[in-house]
């Protein structure tokens, strides 16, 4: 069955710092969504991407679709301390429909 | 009621014993499903409805079921828990429109000793 792999796992990032999170999927997708969970929070829908190869930005936060659409990158530019929290990827097979979610990546930001 | 709500917020529960998550939506979203966060595992789909009175398995399903009598409910029971379905139980919804995001519940924290 489908599998989606986010790596990192964790990353720690001094305040400024830039930031990716990188998603990949053993088959093709239709689209791939991007959430976030605050510590003690819920998931939260940021994005979601459709087409090969698209990009879209939010601020200093840019996704990317790849030409393959089997893998997603998250980008943040100068992380602040707001931007704490885990990122999750949740792909939808171009096959059976099931949509899958990474295991995320717990992003900490040191003041 | 706004948005999506669930009950109860966090329970400890004996081994064994049956219990039952509560859902409800009111943005009159087709479509539902029951989530389970584990550390380094993500969330992982237990079941899923796409419209009321019809449900359907996802990834984990075993040792739970649903119900969907109507749009706005959608609770999960455990009709005999046991301490590995110890979790974060979140429930979301869906309205089907362009985007198909998922809007997610505050979450049960759910531990069976």
């Amino acid at each position: 069955g489908q599998q989606v792999m986010q790596i990192p796992q964790y990353q720690h990032v001094q305040e400024g710092e830039d930031f990716t999170t990188y998603c990949n999927s053993s088959t093709t997708l239709s689209n791939i969504q991007w959430y976030k969970q605050r510590p003690g929070g819920h998931p939260v829908f940021l994005i979601q991407l459709v087409k090969s190869g698209e990009v879209k930005k939010q601020k200093r936060l840019t996704f990317q679709f790849g030409e393959a659409k089997k893998n997603s990158s998250l980008h943040i530019t100068a992380t602040q301390t707001t931007d704490v929290g885990t990122y999750f990827c949740a792909g939808t097979s171009l096959t059976d429909n099931d949509m899958r979610f990474g295991a995320g990546t717990r992003l900490t930001v040191k003041p | 009621i706004a948005g999506i709500t669930q009950a109860p917020t966090s329970q400890i529960l004996a081994a064994g014993r049956r219990m039952t998550l509560r859902c409800t939506q009111d943005m009159r979203h087709n479509a539902m499903y029951w989530y389970r966060q584990d550390l380094g595992l993500g969330l992982r789909l237990i079941h899923y409805s796409n419209t009321a009175g019809t449900t359907g398995k996802g990834e984990v399903p075993d040792g739970y079921s649903v119900s969907r009598a109507n749009t706005d409910d959608f609770p999960l029971t455990l009709a005999s828990a046991v301490p590995s379905q110890t979790s974060v139980y979140f429930c979301a919804s869906s309205g089907g429109d362009y985007y198909n995001e998922q809007f997610f519940g505050p979450g049960t924290r759910l531990t069976v000793l």
